[in-house]
């Protein structure tokens, strides 16, 4: 592993379905986000984590959780998806201990709810 | 609220230089960050500004006024690869990213 993965890369999920999104980082970065990107927007941020077995929510929460059991993982779970989660999904993660706290992204998840 | 405001879109040609604003207003200011992101792909980090004045790093340059609430990034010998969009972001006083909507740059043969 290099950097940050995701995943899975795309998926399609029903309505009503719960989904993990699974994101894993090898940096030993001590923080990791979570955003949701769509169209004409900027990054919006779901949920962030500054160090293990802390979390904390960003600007647009509700429908999602997350935990961070260790400084490697920080999942991302839809309890019961609806269409407006429709997004492409970006982990993140940054020494927040660093001069300049710079936010390394992983590739994506690509999510369409039906 | 906090604001970040860049155009949505640019046009240039290639060999060209093309600078593209950005203006902010936020809670705090821990630092300005612009990214690059090709269609289809993740962010990528290119360059971060926290004191007035130029940063250059290569064919890239980012430039910062405070006072004004406001950057740019410049980019020169424009290459076709350049064609992405640019993501403009504020660190606020709680050290979270506050992200424009970018400003998506084609670049012209």
């Amino acid at each position: 592993i290099a950097g940050i993965t995701q995943a899975p890369t795309s998926q399609i999920l029903a309505a009503g379905r719960r989904m993990t999104l699974r994101c894993t980082q090898d940096m030993r970065h001590n923080a990791m986000y979570w955003y949701r990107q769509d169209l004409g927007l900027g990054l919006r941020l779901i949920h962030y984590s500054n160090t293990a077995g802390t979390t904390g929510k960003g600007e647009v929460p509700d429908g999602y959780s997350v935990s961070r059991a260790n400084t490697d993982d920080f999942p991302l779970t839809l309890a019961s998806a609806v269409p407006s989660q429709t997004s492409v999904y970006f982990c993140a993660s940054s020494d927040r201990d660093g001069s300049t706290d710079t936010q390394y992204f992983g590739p994506g998840t690509r999510l369409t709810v039906l | 609220g906090q604001n970040i405001d860049q155009p949505t879109e640019m046009t240039a040609t290639e060999g060209a230089i093309v600078q593209i604003n950005c203006t902010y207003q936020t809670s705090g200011f821990n630092g300005l960050f612009w990214y690059q992101q090709h269609a289809g792909e993740a962010p990528t980090f290119l360059s971060y500004n926290v004191l007035d004045g130029l940063e250059e790093k290569g064919r890239f340059s980012s430039f910062l006024s405070r006072s004004k609430g406001y950057s740019y990034l410049l980019l020169k010998e424009l290459q076709m690869k350049d064609s992405a969009s640019y993501l403009c972001a504020v660190m606020d006083s709680n050290y979270q990213l506050i992200w424009g909507a970018g400003t998506k740059l084609i670049i012209k043969p």
